[in-house]
């Protein structure tokens, strides 16, 4: 069974650069994925960031970027902020029975 | 404004079943794929499957064949998510969410709904 991995945890400092990625146990990750972004805050239902690869939801600031990179699936906060502080999780749609599989989640710290 | 409104908790039995519900509004109903997502406490997410409210077809993540029905009601917008013969694994809170319009993904979510079984 495929498995989508992420960082567990990522540190950054505030006004820093952070670069999480999403990628399979087996495999490459590509634009075909469609690879999408969420970030959840405790108690909270997730909050999408960016879905097909690298386009903002609706109200996302721009310092939330999403890419390919080399074989990874790639979500870039540019300039963190203290309520970056979250959980972050990336999709990928695996194309067999509309099939999305969420990765392990990275959880971010901004100090 | 596009809102995904779930319904309240809920606790069951081992054995039993839930049905959850989630009611949109602010956007055209039939158009836009519904999924439901969950997560265990301290866990993170997982997908549970998807449904077309327009035609009603769905699809299941394979790890809940056969456990799973998702349904809906156009008359009032509304997706339902059933899972039958409830663990205490299946203790989570259930999340709809609105698939991306022509892609993959979703752009908006329900609140959640806390599913407790316990005996």
């Amino acid at each position: 069974q495929t498995v989508v991995t992420q960082e567990p945890s990522f540190s950054v400092s505030p006004g820093g650069t952070a670069t999480l990625t999403c990628g399979l146990s087996s495999g490459s990750v590509s634009t075909s994925s469609s690879p999408s972004w969420y970030q959840q805050t405790p108690g909270q239902a997730p909050r999408t960031l960016i879905y097909s690869t690298n386009i903002r939801s609706s109200g996302v600031p721009d310092r939330f970027s999403g890419s390919i990179l080399g074989n990874k699936a790639a979500l870039t906060i540019t300039g963190a902020q203290a309520d970056d502080e979250s959980d972050y999780y990336c999709v990928l749609y695996m194309g067999t029975g509309m099939d999305h599989v969420f990765g392990t989640g990275t959880k971010v710290t901004v100090l | 404004q596009v809102h995904l409104v779930q319904s309240g908790a809920e606790v069951k039995r081992p054995g039993a079943s839930v049905k959850v519900s989630c009611r949109a509004s602010g956007y055209t109903f039939t158009i836009y794929y519904l999924h439901w997502v969950r997560q265990a406490p301290g866990q993170g997410l997982e997908w549970m499957g998807i449904i077309n409210p327009g035609g009603g077809s769905t699809a299941y993540a394979q790890r809940f064949q056969g456990r799973i029905t998702m349904t809906r009601d156009t008359s009032t917008s509304t997706v339902f998510m059933e899972l039958s013969s409830l663990r205490s694994g299946d203790t989570a809170v259930y999340y709809c969410a609105r698939g991306v319009y022509g892609d993959y993904g979703f752009d908006q979510w329900g609140q959640g709904t806390l599913v407790t079984v316990s005996s």
